[in-house]
């Protein structure tokens, strides 16, 4: 069972322009969520969270917006950059389990010249 | 700077071998993890520990064991490798506060079963 899904695998984004990730959860009791980003040969490298009783964090040029009613939130990057390819990761959490996350699917994201 | 390390950065093995993944952080964090990446399916949790000689089962903890005898080092254990244990796996800690505190991973280690 996929409590978080990253239903586009990969997006593909002009340099200047918005990149959106989404994500999708089933867990209702996750009360923060994060993203990661992850480069080839590298590990995961936290990028931006946001608690369950906000409905956006940001974070430069990184936003992450959450909406409970639909257990979906997204990650905005404005604008994107070449060194902002990358696979990213939202992850749910629940608080007091000892940062245990679950992850979603991953989307890779390419921003072309 | 916060530092998860894990000790190979590939490995080959052949199936039926007995497999350990060390990992080691200098970060003092109590909480410790092991994930495997798979395309397609993600990150998912195979152990974790938060104290020394704890552990608890993740998702998939089948086929895996581990270890953790100081607070620094953390082992995943593969008792008798199989080629469905391909994988990229990826060690992470985290403090223990809150609860909310983000994971720290090394740079993974790309396991090939044969």
């Amino acid at each position: 069972d996929q409590q978080v899904k990253q239903n586009s695998p990969s997006l593909s984004v002009q340099e200047g322009r918005i990149s959106i990730l989404n994500c999708d959860y089933t867990n209702s009791m996750f009360d923060y969520f994060l993203w990661y980003k992850k480069y080839p040969a590298e590990g995961p490298t936290f990028l931006i969270s946001i608690s369950s009783i906000k409905d956006k964090n940001e974070d430069g040029r990184f936003t992450v917006f959450l909406n409970k009613s639909a257990k979906h939130l997204s990650l905005h990057i404005v604008p994107s950059q070449p060194g902002d390819s990358a696979v990213y990761f939202c992850a749910g959490g629940v608080t007091g389990t000892a940062s245990k996350l679950t992850f979603g699917t991953g989307t890779r994201l390419q921003v072309t010249l | 700077d916060v530092k998860v390390t894990q000790s190979s950065r590939y490995l080959v093995k052949r199936t039926g071998e007995k497999v350990f993944l060390e990992c080691v952080q200098d970060m003092d964090h109590e909480n410790m993890f092991w994930y495997r990446q798979d395309p397609g399916l993600g990150l998912r949790l195979i152990y974790f520990s938060y104290d020394v000689k704890m552990k608890e089962k993740g998702d998939i903890p089948e086929g895996y064991s581990v270890s953790r005898e100081k607070k620094e080092r953390f082992s995943l254990i593969l008792e008798s490798a199989s080629t469905n244990q391909t994988s990229m796996y990826l060690c992470a800690s985290s403090l223990s506060g809150g609860g909310r505190e983000k994971l720290f991973f090394g740079s993974g280690t790309q396991l090939s079963v044969l």
